[in-house]
């Protein structure tokens, strides 16, 4: 079975710093790799994914992430992130047999100061 | 083309009663996934429809069911309403090429409230 895990339940950072969300997950067969943003009061929105290939993926709003095989990783990062960043952001996971059953992370609540 | 809409958005109900909420995937999507997301359990998957065949199953007791009709619209069923059946259920639809299936589009949710 897969499983996902962000390691930060809540991630403070000052407005046009950088940040690094954290996911780790484990799967004994091969999977795709997302996150996922969530608004207040909306539904989830697919930030980015790792399907194979290169390993740093880009997706929109200016994040990217980092496939790690070895490491079994899959963080998210944004060089400076602005006000409109404040949201939740879910890691999830899924295997090639069943793309659409996703397993989602517990998920990192991202508030930006001023 | 329109998103995912979900209908009610918000709605409350009592212990013991059944729930039917409704989902309109994306115009051309065949699948149509469910999802629970409570504060404690996070976002946990309930089940997916395609071309109205159940395709995958989460782990929730049969108090929960769904179905999809010929034109993709799906609903989902609860019945005898537990406290803990309060939660945010998101719909998600995803293209119809299997390829595809991973990307999923979200609709904004129905909010059930049981009291």
């Amino acid at each position: 079975a897969q499983s996902v895990t962000q390691l930060d339940s809540q991630v403070p950072v000052f407005e046009e710093a950088p940040v690094e969300l954290r996911c780790n997950y484990s799967s004994s067969v091969s999977v795709y790799l997302f996150w996922y943003v969530q608004y207040p009061n909306q539904g989830l929105q697919l930030l980015l994914k790792y399907l194979s290939g290169s390993t740093l993926v880009k997706g929109i709003n200016g994040f990217e992430a980092e496939f790690n095989k070895s490491q079994t990783s899959f963080h998210l990062r944004k060089p400076s992130v602005h006000i409109s960043d404040t949201a939740e952001y879910f890691c999830a996971v899924s295997r090639y047999s069943s793309a659409s059953k996703i397993i989602f992370g517990s998920g990192t609540r991202l508030s930006i100061r001023p | 083309k329109a998103g995912v809409t979900q209908t009610p958005r918000y709605l409350i109900k009592t212990r013991g009663q059944q729930v039917t909420l409704s989902c309109s995937p994306i115009s051309g999507h065949r699948s149509v996934s469910w999802y629970q997301q409570t504060p404690g359990q996070g976002l946990q998957f309930l089940f997916e429809y395609f071309s109205e065949t159940q395709r995958n199953k989460g782990n929730f007791p049969g108090r929960f069911s769904g179905r999809q009709f010929s034109n993709s619209r799906s609903e989902m069923n609860v019945s005898t309403l537990e406290l803990g059946d309060s939660a945010l259920y998101l719909c998600a639809s995803s293209p119809p090429d299997r390829e595809s299936s991973y990307e999923q589009y979200f609709g904004p949710g129905t909010r059930l409230t049981v009291t």
